[in-house]
């Protein structure tokens, strides 16, 4: 049981590149998120997505898509990487009822830089 | 987008301290959520609470959610030095299906032998 995963780890891109973040999760849940994290900024939602096939904008989406074609994958997307998007990537998932309800479960993270 | 304002932003103590942080909002929230971040991993959940006045414990974590709704604080009793890490509070306003958070800024606590 491997809980939220993420690759990659670590990247470096050049401005304008392209690449797919992958988040992986086997808790069957419902419930993805797209995060990102930046000095003295907190953790700030990308997208998200409530169920397979959905999506939807958080918080500072700009520059991202994202994909939720099977449930238990959320990809997040950079079409023309910039250098403002030099960050660390986390991936979330939260269950629909129960205990998990309220807990979102974080993945171990992506760490961007782009040059 | 709203940020909740989280103090102190760092904290320098020595093993055996009590330690406190707070976050406050500028809108009410239904949940009010705990996290803690070690290095090079993402944040784990602490404390939830779900009701204004609600004070909980977790070991040597206490958190509380405040009256108004509004603020949350959360204690370390007799900190060890595995308790560094970065801290974030976290309000979850559950309108729609999604329940979005709103994290804080973050403390970052170092503890010193």
């Amino acid at each position: 049981n491997a809980g939220v995963t993420q690759t990659p780890k670590f990247r470096v891109l050049k401005t304008g590149q392209s690449m797919t973040l992958l988040c992986a999760q086997d808790m069957n849940h419902e419930y993805m998120y797209w995060y990102r994290q930046d000095p003295g900024m907190g953790l700030r939602l990308i997208h998200y997505s409530v169920g397979e096939g959905t999506t939807a904008k958080g918080e500072v989406p700009d520059g991202y898509n994202v994909s939720r074609l099977k449930k238990q994958n959320f990809l997040l997307g950079l079409e023309s990487a910039a250098p403002s998007q030099t960050s660390v990537y986390f991936c979330a998932t939260r269950g629909r009822e129960g205990r998990s309800y309220n807990e979102q479960f974080f993945g171990p993270g992506t760490r961007l830089t782009v040059l | 987008g709203q940020q909740l304002n989280q103090s102190p932003q760092s904290m320098f103590i020595q093993e055996g301290e009590d330690v406190s942080m707070n976050c406050t909002s500028s809108s009410i929230f239904n949940t009010w959520l705990w996290y803690k971040q070690d290095p090079g991993e993402g944040p784990v959940l602490l404390i939830a609470l779900y009701k204004a006045g609600e004070l909980t414990s977790n070991g040597r974590l206490t958190a509380q959610f405040g009256i108004t709704r509004k603020d949350s604080f959360l204690n370390i009793s007799a900190s060890i030095p595995s308790d560094v890490g970065i801290y974030f509070c976290a309000g979850q306003l559950r309108t729609g299906t999604a329940s979005k958070l709103t994290f804080g800024t973050g403390t970052r606590l170092q503890v010193t032998l």
